[in-house]
């Protein structure tokens, strides 16, 4: 049964760089054909998809956040990651991995889930 | 500010019906692209109830459909059952941003 397990510093500070990882069990990302992606849902708000990512490093954004946001993809490690630069309070969200259902481009979902992980931003 | 539109609640009594609606534009969810269905309990990520429009996961109960017409998509829940409370959000894709995943704002059911 495929996991994924993200993994994040807990809080951050106003202006700096925000990194998170995503641990993939049971599943290869060099051999998945599957897309990955970072969604985020803000304390009682809703979801907002931020990024995705193909094994071959192909990467896409949502245009609100593409100047800020980088997804990346180690197959060696089997993981992928988001960097969040320049971060505010508005970043302060549960961040999660999930899997696409099958293509980006075909308008697919999202069918795996991680649990998330909590971001606070304070001084 | 979501860019798929649902109503922030709805309720309805054990074993009465629901219908979540989720209102989008021509270039979403009166696309091409298909429009997802996701269920979340309370302090859980969210987990895929509908996909593909209308196509229900395995282990997904029947009671549990959905539909779309133009700009706007509906689920279906029957048979209400107390572990349906939670929240619901609709997601499709945007093509005239290159198929980027947007979702609404959820739906928070109360089963009465």
């Amino acid at each position: 049964q495929l996991q994924l397990q993200e993994s994040g510093p807990g809080l951050v500070k106003p202006a700096e760089t925000l990194s998170l990882s995503c641990s993939v069990s049971h599943d290869s990302l060099r051999r998945s054909e599957h897309y990955w992606a970072w969604i985020r849902q803000p304390p009682g708000r809703g979801l907002e998809w931020i990024a995705s990512i193909y094994k071959s490093g192909s990467d896409y954004y949502n245009p609100s956040l593409q100047s800020r946001v980088t997804i990346s993809v180690d197959r060696s490690k089997n993981e992928f990651s988001l960097k969040v630069k320049s971060v505010t309070a508005a970043d302060a969200a549960l961040y999660y991995c999930a899997r696409h259902k099958t293509n980006f481009f075909y308008g697919d979902g999202f069918d795996i889930w991680g649990q998330g992980t909590m971001v606070s931003v304070s001084s | 500010q979501s860019v798929l539109t649902q109503p922030p609640s709805v309720s309805g009594a054990p074993g009465q019906t629901v219908t979540i609606s989720c209102t989008g534009s021509a270039s979403d969810v009166g696309s091409v692209y298909d429009v997802h269905w996701y269920q979340q309990l309370p302090g859980a990520a969210p987990k895929m109830v509908i996909y593909d429009t209308n196509r229900r996961p395995s282990g997904v109960p029947d009671r549990f459909s959905a539909s779309k017409s133009g700009t706007s998509a509906s689920l279906v829940i029957t048979g209400l059952q107390a572990e349906d409370e939670a929240d619901y959000f609709c997601q499709a894709s945007d093509s005239s941003r290159g198929a980027s995943k947007v979702f609404g704002g959820g739906t928070r059911l109360t089963v009465l």
